[in-house]
């Protein structure tokens, strides 16, 4: 079992529709978790960060943190096409290494 | 967010040459930085860990006499590809984190071709 899972897309969602993307980890020691978007040659971005268990919101990204069932999401409404991108979740055991997952590949379509 | 600086961006070299890669952290302090590789369409791998003054800590299978990593101030830490090899070619990007915070800041990345 990988330490951090994503399913690796294409997510494919119409403009203005609410992405859902989606992370497990295998750790319960996890303390930190992170949410990256990379565009394609370029360097990761990090866009959200949560701690504790419930929602986060910023803008339009709301990052959920379920420590129960080690599940942890990300929520993007009103996508854009310029929301196009690989996000990468990120899982931080209380040390300085982040474990990222494989990413997953969005699409948002006009 | 925190600025890191990666440069070059992009290289190209001959094969049995090696390259050297620099990151820098520009408005914050960095007592760790972390060498990452990623080959087309898959996810960040972490190379090693690098500590300002003292040894850097490699992830199992990395070679560390082939990348060699010196961090000789709080705010630069730089990897030698000694010896590269076509097998080498790959998108390298550095990152340091802020504080006990856990976030990572990456710089742009180096893209290595090596003919």
């Amino acid at each position: 079992q990988k330490e951090v899972e994503q399913n690796s897309g294409p997510l494919s969602v119409p403009e203005g529709a609410i992405a859902s993307l989606n992370c497990t980890y295998s750790d319960r020691g996890s303390q930190s978790f992170f949410w990256y978007r990379q565009y394609s040659g370029k360097s990761p971005e990090l866009i959200m960060f949560i701690y504790s268990n419930g929602d986060k919101e910023d803008g339009r990204f709301t990052a959920q943190l379920n420590k129960a069932s080690q599940y942890v999401s990300l929520l993007i409404r009103d996508s854009q096409p310029s929301d196009s991108a690989t996000y990468l979740c990120a899982v931080n055991r209380n040390t300085d290494k982040l474990i990222f997952g494989t990413g997953t590949r969005l699409q948002v379509f006009p | 967010g925190a600025v890191v600086s990666q440069h070059p961006s992009r290289v190209i070299c001959k094969s049995g040459t090696s390259v050297k890669i620099e990151c820098r952290s520009l408005d914050f302090q960095a007592t760790t930085m972390f060498w990452y590789r990623q080959f087309p369409k898959q996810s960040l791998m972490l190379m090693a860990t690098s500590n300002e003054g003292s040894k850097a800590t490699y992830e199992q299978g990395v070679e560390k006499d082939k990348f060699l990593i010196n961090h000789a101030s709080l705010t630069l830490s730089t990897l030698t590809v000694t010896s590269a090899h076509p097998e080498d070619s790959s998108f390298y990007i550095c990152s340091a984190g802020q504080g006990n915070t856990g976030k990572l800041f990456f710089g742009s990345g180096t893209q290595l071709s090596v003919l």
